[in-house]
């Protein structure tokens, strides 16, 4: 089984560009797509990323996810920072048995 | 529209058997993709995923978690049952159910709100 791990915080200023790696353990990144969750204090999460790098309608287009094959992590990067945008961040991936989260990052916006 | 709903008990005493059930509406279990995974998450840490099931009655289960997990389903009712034996303080957490179909996207796309599980003598 692998795991995925995340930084446990970020920050940066509003207006700025944040970059959330999550690195995969063992086996390819880019073998099993990654997903991103958003998650909000007392609200369950929601889909910012999918499928690597597809955007549910809805979202906006300073968010945009990224893998790596050479680190075996994939990247979520939002632009033009908003206050807004503070919350949890969960990566996910699976293998052919089991479903993965990242450990998630606290996104700060200051 | 595609909704999810958990319901069960808020408090549950160590070694007690938890039952949770989750009732959906907007699609069906027996469409060929689709699933419905449990998610829990304890008070200030990360989603944990436990298990899943696919419409054709395939089950997965977290490695360190399968022994003390079934899941179930019931086409007809529209629900999804998760029971966990042997509960113990540290399971205290909220969990979520979620819809997930992989003929679509492989994103868990519509969760429930969640229900808080306690477990304190």
């Amino acid at each position: 089984n692998f795991m995925l791990t995340q930084p446990h915080s970020v920050s940066e200023s509003p207006g700025k560009t944040v970059t959330i790696s999550c690195t995969r353990s063992s086996g390819s990144i880019a073998s099993n797509f990654v997903q991103w969750y958003q998650q909000r204090p007392g609200s369950a999460p929601t889909t910012v990323i999918y499928e690597d790098d597809q955007r549910p309608s809805g979202v906006p287009d300073r968010f945009s996810g990224s893998i790596d094959s050479s680190s075996n992590s994939a990247s979520l990067t939002i632009s033009g920072l908003k206050t807004e945008d503070e919350a949890d961040y969960y990566c996910h991936s699976y293998d052919s048995s089991n479903q993965v989260f990242g450990g998630g990052t606290k996104l700060t916006v200051l | 529209q595609i909704t999810l709903k958990e319901s069960g008990p808020t408090l549950v005493k160590p070694t007690q058997t938890l039952t949770l059930t989750c009732t959906f509406s907007g699609f069906s279990l027996t469409t060929s993709g689709v699933g419905v995974g449990w998610i829990r998450q304890p008070p200030g840490k990360a989603l944990e995923w436990l298990a899943f099931i696919y419409w054709d009655d395939d089950k997965r289960y977290s490695p360190s978690l399968k022994s003390r997990l079934t899941i179930s389903k019931d086409t007809f009712k529209n629900q999804v049952v998760l029971t966990m034996t042997n509960m113990d303080p540290v399971d205290t957490a909220t969990y979520y159910c979620a819809h997930r179909n992989i003929g679509a996207r492989h994103d868990f796309d519509y969760w429930g709100q969640g229900t808080l599980v306690i477990v304190s003598s």
